[in-house]
């Protein structure tokens, strides 16, 4: 079964600190994706890849950044995080572009 | 800006009742239109999906109506179960991207 797994349901981390949230996937998907989903808002595009070392900014990359030097992990990185980025963190891949995605459990980021 | 509108915001059905929720656009590149069920402590699941040139789509209980000339696509739950108390996304695909309504909290009661 396709899998997308994200390495934690829940953090906390104080303000100002560095955060990584890593995404694997193991189905040789090509793009890889990073949402925010807060209430009222729904999903919102942080960063995508559709290659290795490809990035590309989303709809809402202010404060991020991303790494994928292998094609099966995608992580998103929070350079000094702030309290605004307190939110649920979904990772979604696809095989490639006409494909559907496949997400994550999310990682609940609380930033304190 | 809101690329596809999501309404309700929430919605509570009795059992054996029907959910309708409700997604508009106004980009007419879109060109695929999928809903995704999302349960709590989980990620968005492909729930049905629907493309353009259909008006309906129907999968068991989950139905998908599409009307191309008001833009507007809506699911319906026929004969509702607790279970699938969840919240519900719509979504519509230009080109590569995805854009998702803001969610339904659907509760159903027994």
């Amino acid at each position: 079964d396709v899998k997308v797994t994200q390495s934690s349901r829940y953090l906390v981390k104080r303000t100002g600190e560095k955060v990584f949230l890593e995404c694997v996937q193991d189905m040789d998907h090509e793009n890889m994706f990073w949402y925010r989903q807060d209430p009222g808002l729904g999903l919102r595009l942080i960063y995508f890849s559709y290659d290795v070392k490809m990035k590309e900014k989303g709809d809402i990359p202010e404060g991020y950044s991303v790494s994928r030097e292998k094609k099966e992990r995608f992580s998103l990185i929070l350079e000094s995080a702030s309290t605004n980025q307190t939110s649920m963190y979904l990772c979604a891949s696809r095989l490639r572009q006409g494909y559907g995605y496949t997400f994550g459990s999310g990682t609940r980021l609380t930033v304190v | 800006q809101q690329q596809v509108k999501q309404s309700p915001q929430s919605l509570i059905v009795q059992k054996g009742g029907i959910s309708i929720i409700n997604c508009a656009y106004e980009n007419t590149a879109f060109d695929y239109f999928p809903w995704y069920q999302q349960f709590p402590g989980k990620g968005p699941a492909l729930l049905i999906a629907i493309r353009p040139d259909v008006s309906e789509k129907k999968e068991g209980r989950f139905t998908i109506s599409f009307n191309k000339s008001a833009k507007q696509f809506s699911l319906h739950i026929m004969d509702s179960q607790p279970g699938d108390s969840a919240t519900y996304f719509c979504a519509a695909r230009s080109g590569n991207q995805f854009y998702f309504g803001t969610g339904t909290s659907l509760t159903v009661i027994p």
